[in-house]
């Protein structure tokens, strides 16, 4: 079974189309997270989510809106798409208790190339 | 200074070499750190978390220093297998809901046979 899932695995659409990503998690976990994955393979945390509320939030443009339905899904709906939106976006869930030290898992990545 | 700053690589090694990442963080208060292994264009996945005592895991050993504000990572007998990058991962706030990790850039390893 999927830990982690993300759909879809790839999207190409054109600069200024509206898309969404989807990430549903399995295991029960209260926080999840969409990080982004740059060019250069850096991965920098956009949104983290704990029992449907937003809890970060790191300066990411306001074309980008996550909606958590329930705890186990969390999505990324991105407007007006640039060429610089253009990365690997992945999903994680952690179980986010009183220790600092839970794991997060990731989902398979999304794939997003911006023409 | 960077949150988090690795050697930047790649290291290219023959198999059954002994190799070692380093990584730096810069906020004292930093809470937990591990190391993540991502494979090529796959997703990033747990390899050990970093203990104040250091900890080992069969053929990897990692160490913290938290004076110098050092992570480490060694594999001993490398495989072909451990060819992947490697991410250096630290929590810069705590726990509860400050909960977040912040990744260095990676350092990518190839093991030549």
């Amino acid at each position: 079974d999927t830990a982690v899932s993300q759909t879809p695995k790839y999207l190409v659409t054109q600069m200024g189309n509206d898309k969404s990503i989807k990430c549903e998690q399995n295991l029960g976990h209260d926080t999840m997270y969409w990080y982004k994955q740059d060019s250069k393979k850096f991965l920098k945390i956009m949104f983290s989510y704990n029992n449907k509320e937003l809890i970060i939030n790191e300066t990411v443009p306001n074309r980008f809106s996550p909606k958590s339905p329930d705890k186990a899904h969390l999505n990324l709906h991105i407007n007006s798409l640039e060429l610089g939106d253009s990365a690997v976006y992945f999903c994680a869930s952690s179980r986010l208790g009183e220790s600092s030290t839970d794991t997060q898992y990731f989902g398979p990545g999304t794939r997003l190339t911006v023409l | 200074r960077k949150e988090v700053e690795q050697d930047p690589g790649p290291f290219n090694v023959p198999e059954g070499a002994t190799v070692a990442f380093n990584c730096t963080y810069s906020n004292s208060a930093s809470q937990s750190f591990f190391w993540y292994r991502q494979d090529c264009r796959k997703e990033p996945k747990l390899l050990m978390s970093v203990y104040s005592s250091g900890n080992e895991d069969g053929r990897f050993t990692a160490q913290l220093n938290r004076a110098s504000q050092y992570i480490s990572l060694l594999i001993r007998d490398s495989k072909l297998s451990d060819s992947a990058t490697y991410l250096c991962v630290v929590n810069p706030r705590g726990g509860g809901s400050n909960y977040k990790l912040t990744f260095g850039k990676g350092t990518l390893l190839t093991v030549n046979p």
